[in-house]
Order: structure tokens, then sequence, then C-alpha cells
């Protein structure tokens, strides 16, 4: 157990639907990372929070948006969903402060199936 | 921008026998360097990682030394088991930001 949870496991919707996927990080981490796993595309990283602060920015379409709460838990908004949003989000959380070499940890992730 | 490279899979080996899955990596500066598994169904493990030029990290028989001369790290394991079959990926990172992944390596450890 990583001690990063998230909700929900699987989530099966509909094309065009909107989803929230939530994300809470281990005890003490601020930092937190959505990535997304795709049969094509392997591990994509899309967003990065720093308490509560985007820190940085990969591969994340518009259509998606993420937050950090002031509780640090942090949430993954995918809109406007296309069959080829399909695919494993995994979200991460690391140490108090971003240095070199701190482990990143990763939630069991939740596979979202787009119909 | 860094960047990883791992050898395709997937690697088929019988029990018993030596693992290696390369790796080699390209960044500026000083990066640090991890191993994660994903067993089948589940999500992403840390399985090693090194930190600095000549590291070797190690857990559960796998090793992996930092190499800076050669950008590489690969993993290794002495002698495999069917419970090591798993999807294996190489990552980096600097400055406590993001992972970079490799596009990952699947393992068969056949009995």
């Amino acid at each position: 157990d990583s001690g990063v949870t998230q909700t929900p496991k699987h989530l099966i919707t509909a094309t065009g639907q909107r989803v929230t996927l939530r994300c809470s990080p281990r005890s003490g981490d601020l930092s937190v990372y959505w990535y997304q796993q795709s049969l094509d595309q392997g591990l994509q990283f899309l967003i990065q929070y720093y308490n509560g602060e985007e820190r940085a920015k990969g591969n994340i379409l518009e259509r998606f948006s993420a937050q950090q709460f002031p509780d640090l838990h942090s949430e993954l908004n995918l809109s406007s969903l296309e069959l080829g949003d399909s695919a494993l989000y995994f979200c991460a959380s690391s140490g108090r402060l971003p240095a070199s070499g701190n482990t990143i940890y990763f939630g069991e992730g939740s596979w979202l199936t787009v119909v | 921008g860094n960047s990883v490279t791992q050898m395709e899979g997937p690697v088929t080996l019988s029990e018993e026998a030596f693992l290696t899955i390369n790796c080699t990596y390209t960044a500026t500066g000083y990066p640090s360097l991890f191993w994660y598994v994903q067993y089948p169904g589940e999500g992403l493990q840390l399985l090693l990682k090194a930190t600095k030029a000549d590291d070797k990290g190690s857990n559960k028989g796998f090793e992996a030394t930092y190499r800076k001369e050669t950008t590489s790290f690969h993993l290794e394991k002495g002698s495999v088991q069917v419970s090591d079959s798993a999807v294996y990926f190489c990552a980096l990172t600097e400055y406590g930001n993001k992972l970079v992944f490799g596009a990952g390596t699947i393992l068969r450890v056949k009995s």
C-alpha cells in the first residue's frame, strides 16, 4: 500500500460526459502528480501541483483540468469525453520539498472506460 | 528534453534465468533514476532507485547501477521467478519534478 488513495477504481461513462477523479496523497506529501496510461501512448505526465499551486504541466488536453485543495487532495476533471480518453489515470505524490531524489509514490489508478 | 529508452519486450525467460532489462537516458544535469514495476491489474510500485552516479539500487533481488559515463541504469536479477512477471518501467526525475518514463518492458517468466 503506497498510501496514495484514488477513487473511483473503475468508471464507465458515455462520450460527451464529464467525470471527476479524486486523489488523496500520502500523509505529509505536498506534491501531487497526474499521469495517464494508455496502450498506444504509454505513461504520459499530465500535471503537477505543489501545495495547492500548479507547478508543471505536461500533455494535458484543454478538456481536462485539475486542482489541489487546501487539504492537499486533488481532483482531475475530464470533460467532453471521447473514446480515446479511455485509459488508466494515476495519481502520485511525493515529499514535502521538491528536491531531486524524492520518491514519487503511485496510487492504484482509476480505470476510465468511455463508451 | 529529458528522455528514457528501454529495451523492447516482451522478454520471455524460464524460471531461474538471469534477467537484464536495458535502460538508457538523456538528461541535462544530474537526474535521479528509478525502476517501477506494474504487476497485472495493479498500480505502479517503486522497485529501486539511485540518486547519483555509481549508486546501486537494490530490492527483492533486483539491482541497477547508475552509470553516468554510459547514461545507463540497467535492471538485473540473478534468478527470476514466475511471480516477477510484470511490466518494468525505467524513469528519471530532476529537481523533484515530474517522472519521465520509458515505454515499459513486459517480462514473462515461465515455469
